[in-house]
């Protein structure tokens, strides 16, 4: 079965520090690839995504995610985190259709 | 631009009851899904509709419909309401590139209390 992983329910890094939230993915054929965020009582925003190209995809508030295709995984990356960057993120999947991860919660102490 | 937009923000049905969740967008966007969210949970997919007149079943369909007349609205209907569809729903929509589907967009959510 075709489906996107979320390795961890939670994050914790302090602000300044660098910050990684990891997904993996098992889907047949080149799948489009998404992360989204989700603050508090809000809807999910679109951060970026990787169709093709570059390995190294820039996105929104300053993330970047990157593609590896070997290891199947689909990593977002922040240089220095911020306090407000704590939020839901969400990894998906496109091929046929689109696979959410289940989510893992960002929390960027002072 | 108002992107997706959802109505009510908030409502509580009592068990049996049916309710119309609306969502409209003003982005020409050809498609659109509705989604829920349990506690804790990521998002179930429960109809996507791929322009208007086209609508087909998600991963939950049961206990709910929908119809699109028109690109722009979407709603989506509760039939019987049960305390299981206690939950936050979701209108999203999305351009395509190239025959497919690209990032989505969401509304703010409907929060929906069945009891």
């Amino acid at each position: 079965a075709q489906s996107v992983a979320q390795p961890e329910d939670q994050v914790n890094v302090a602000e300044g520090n660098p910050l990684t939230v990891k997904c993996t993915y098992s889907v047949s054929g080149n799948p489009y690839l998404f992360w989204y965020v989700q603050y508090p009582n809000r809807g999910l925003q679109f951060l970026l995504k990787y169709i093709t190209g570059d390995n190294l995809v820039k996105g929104s508030y300053g993330f970047e995610a990157e593609f590896n295709k070997s290891q199947t995984s689909f990593h977002l990356k922040k240089p220095s985190a911020l306090v407000s960057d704590s939020a839901l993120y969400f990894c998906a999947a496109r091929t046929d259709k689109l696979i959410f991860g289940t989510g893992t919660r960002l929390q960027v102490f002072p | 631009n108002a992107g997706v937009t959802q109505t009510p923000k908030f409502r509580i049905l009592k068990i049996g009851q049916s309710m119309t969740l609306q969502c409209t967008q003003d982005m020409n966007h050809n498609y659109m899904y509705w989604y829920r969210q349990d506690p804790g949970m990521g998002l179930k997919l429960i109809y996507y509709s791929v322009g208007a007149g086209i609508t087909d079943k998600g991963e939950v369909p049961n206990g709910y419909n929908v119809s699109r007349s028109t690109t722009e609205d979407f709603p989506l209907r509760l039939e019987l309401a049960a305390p299981s569809q206690t939950s936050v729903y979701f209108c999203a929509s999305s351009y395509s590139g190239q025959g497919v589907p690209l990032e989505q967009y969401f509304g703010p959510g409907t929060r929906l209390t069945v009891t």
